[in-house]
């Protein structure tokens, strides 16, 4: 039962722009940095973006991220096919009784 | 190049125990911070465990789903992370992945190990 909620599933046409949100609370994204992984089925989670807004070195320049408030996003502009995987927000959590880190509950990206 | 291997999973009776490990190469181990993430089937990504290095404290912390059931600690000399998980429950059936904690979250991950608790 993850505390921040994020759409089980957008899609978009190849070229076209999606965005995913991650909506938390005070303890979490209103008080810490978000992180976006991506995750192909089978392989290792890969981190995307990392404080809110940050590509790490050889991320796609259309990958892009936000936070405003409690919630944060995640855009893919010009939706390639590879990019068909599940996206997970993170970030810390300041409430004892839920978890250190916590996760989105995550979305399937699905490119028709 | 950063490199994670998990190994150790496997099929464990509910009430069983399980250690698992992780091999990591291409850094310096002992500097960094180093998590366990798992991934139930169908579901998504949860935390569950993090060692802090040595230099900044070397203590674990846990979530609660796991606090008293599962031990997490390092060997920096042999570059290897483990878990041990006691008192298993169905719940704990998952792909278990070991990764870095970096400045700015989890940046290296292994291709993760999977345990079935199963009678």
């Amino acid at each position: 039962q993850s505390v921040l909620t994020q759409p089980p599933s957008v899609s978009g046409a190849p070229g076209q722009r999606v965005t995913i949100s991650c909506t938390g609370s005070s303890t979490n994204i209103g008080s810490y940095d978000v992180h976006w992984y991506q995750h192909l089925p089978g392989s290792a989670p890969k981190l995307l973006i990392y404080d809110n807004i940050h590509r790490p070195s050889g991320v796609p320049d259309r990958f892009s991220g936000s936070k405003s408030g409690t919630s944060a996003s995640l855009a893919i502009t010009g939706l390639q096919p590879e990019d068909e995987a599940d996206y997970y927000c993170q970030t810390y959590d300041s409430n004892l009784s839920v978890s250190l880190y916590v996760f989105g509950t995550g979305t399937k990206v699905t490119v028709l | 190049e950063v490199q994670l291997m998990e190994s150790g999973g496997g099929l464990v009776k509910p009430g069983g125990s399980l250690r698992l490990s992780c091999a990591a190469s291409g850094f310096t181990f002992s500097n960094v911070w180093m998590t366990w993430v798992r991934q139930a089937p169908g579901k998504g990504l949860e935390w569950v465990a993090r060692f802090k290095s040595k230099a900044d404290g070397g203590t674990a912390d846990y979530a609660a789903s796991v606090q008293d059931r599962f031990i997490i600690s390092r060997d920096d000399s042999k570059n290897t992370l483990y878990l041990d998980m006691n008192s298993l429950e169905t719940e704990d059936t998952a792909v278990y992945y070991c990764a870095t904690v970096g400045a700015a979250g989890f940046d290296y991950w292994g291709q993760g190990t999977p345990v079935t608790v199963s009678s």
